[in-house]
């Protein structure tokens, strides 16, 4: 039973483009959700995260929305550069544990 | 400062053989997690650490994996004996527990196990 999901295990996207990635969950006490990149043979490296008190965050050229009603947020990238080619893992922390539930991650190719 | 460091980064072996994996975290995080990620999945929590007590080893399979964290700082993951399904990315993380916010973990390279 997955907690994160984000349905979409590939995403193609020009240079300059705009690069959507979605994901969806179904536990209403996560309180903070985060998206991590990865490379690869390497860890998954912070990108940006959101609190769920907020519907939107800006980090430069990454942008994370959330819809608390649908359980969905979504991670925009503009202009996306080639550089930006990798895994993205959308993750979710709440509850007692704290730890950290990840989706099965998006592959980004951005072309030239 | 220095990142999340795992070793050995890859690890062959045959079945039913031990591995061990090592994890220094970064310098004052008192947190540190294992996560096993298989191939086209997402990391999944096996154990997690606040200083040297697991508070969370719920997802660890406890008849063949063990792990400890002498002094609360290193750790070692070992799988005894280690089976063909054990393949995987074995990830090291670790944070700091501090006020109420998002939970950012940092994660090393990985250790990357092929059981033949």
């Amino acid at each position: 039973d997955q907690q994160v999901k984000q349905n979409s295990p590939s995403l193609s996207v020009q240079e300059g483009r705009i690069s959507i990635l979605n994901c969806d969950y179904t536990n209403s006490m996560f309180d903070y959700f985060l998206w991590y990149k990865k490379y690869p043979a390497e860890g998954p490296t912070f990108l940006i995260s959101i609190s769920s008190i907020k519907d939107k965050n800006e980090d430069g050229r990454f942008t994370v929305f959330l819809n608390k009603s649908a359980k969905h947020l979504s991670l925009h990238i503009v202009p996306s550069q080639p550089g930006d080619s990798a895994v993205y893992f959308c993750a979710a922390n709440g509850g007692s544990q704290g730890n950290l539930i990840f989706g099965k991650g998006t592959k980004l190719s951005v072309k030239p | 400062e220095a990142g999340v460091v795992q070793s050995p980064r890859y690890k062959i072996i045959e079945k039913k053989q031990p591995v061990a994996f090592w994890c220094n975290p970064i310098s004052g995080h008192n947190t540190l997690y294992w996560y096993r990620q298989n191939l086209g999945q997402g990391p999944e929590l096996l154990i997690r650490y606040e200083n040297e007590e697991a508070v969370d080893d719920s997802q660890l399979p406890k008849d063949r994996f063990s792990a400890e964290r002498l002094k609360g700082v290193d750790s070692t993951l070992k799988i005894q004996p280690a089976e063909l399904g054990d393949s995987a990315v074995y990830l090291c993380a670790s944070s700091w527990t501090g006020p109420p916010g998002a939970n950012v973990l940092t994660f090393g390279a990985g250790s990357r196990l092929t059981v033949l």
